[in-house]
């Protein structure tokens, strides 16, 4: 069985512009969770999304955004990037929002910002 | 407010030894803790998990030992092997209603010298 897929796996984009970076969860999940990883320190927690809702935001600004279709697939979306955006961005599924379930990552978006 | 923190940030040991990796956390309400382990220019790879309810847990030469009263979670990895390189993160998932946000820590990187 596929893993989490996400991609593009590498973008460069220049400040100013706007990225979409999409991700489909391990068949059957119908959780979807966003991290940013910026280099040398460990994912922070963006969005979480359940059933096309969501259940959960980190402390980003209003830029980010994302969304889930009824496929399960979700979208991360960043406005007027910044240099500072970027990283490697992280899409992770699980079988049901809360923490107790298992909770996988796939090998993330890889975004320059320059 | 919510942090997990790693004692070391590297640790290096010679092939077939034991590792040990260490990991403090905060929030007291936290009731799943996970332990990933990511390779360069990779996504987080699961390892273990462990409920509050338990003590430890033991997989494929891999324990998790879970000390609630210091707050203290380690990963102990035997026979270690230079496959085993990588950086180590511990993540704490808090309560359900938290949406399944994961607090990850900083990371250690382990070095295993042939």
């Amino acid at each position: 069985d596929a893993g989490v897929t996400q991609s593009p796996t590498h973008l460069i984009k220049t400040r100013g512009q706007h990225v979409t970076l999409r991700c489909s969860p391990i068949s059957g999940h119908k959780s979807v969770s966003w991290y940013q990883q910026v280099l040398g320190q460990g994912p922070q927690f963006i969005f979480q999304y359940y059933e096309k809702e969501e259940r959960g935001r980190g402390n980003f600004p209003d830029r980010f955004s994302a969304r889930q279709f009824p496929n399960y697939s979700s979208e991360l979306n960043v406005n007027a990037l910044l240099l500072g955006d970027s990283a490697l961005y992280l899409c992770a599924s699980s079988s049901a929002p809360g923490g107790r379930n298992t909770i996988y990552f796939g090998e993330g978006s890889w975004l320059t910002v320059v | 407010g919510e942090s997990v923190g790693l004692h070391l940030p590297t640790l290096s040991v010679q092939e077939g030894d034991n590792s040990i990796i260490n990991c403090a956390y905060s929030n007291s309400a936290s009731d799943y803790f996970i332990w990933y382990k990511q390779e360069s220019g990779k996504g987080p790879q699961f390892i273990i998990d462990i409920r509050s309810n338990m003590d430890k847990r033991q997989g494929q030469r891999v324990t998790v030992l879970l000390n609630k009263t210091v707050k203290h979670l380690s990963l102990q990895i035997a026979a270690t092997q230079p496959g085993d390189s990588a950086v180590y993160f511990c993540a704490e998932g808090g309560p359900y209603n938290q949406g399944g946000k994961l607090i990850f820590g900083q990371g250690t990187e382990l070095s295993v010298k042939p």
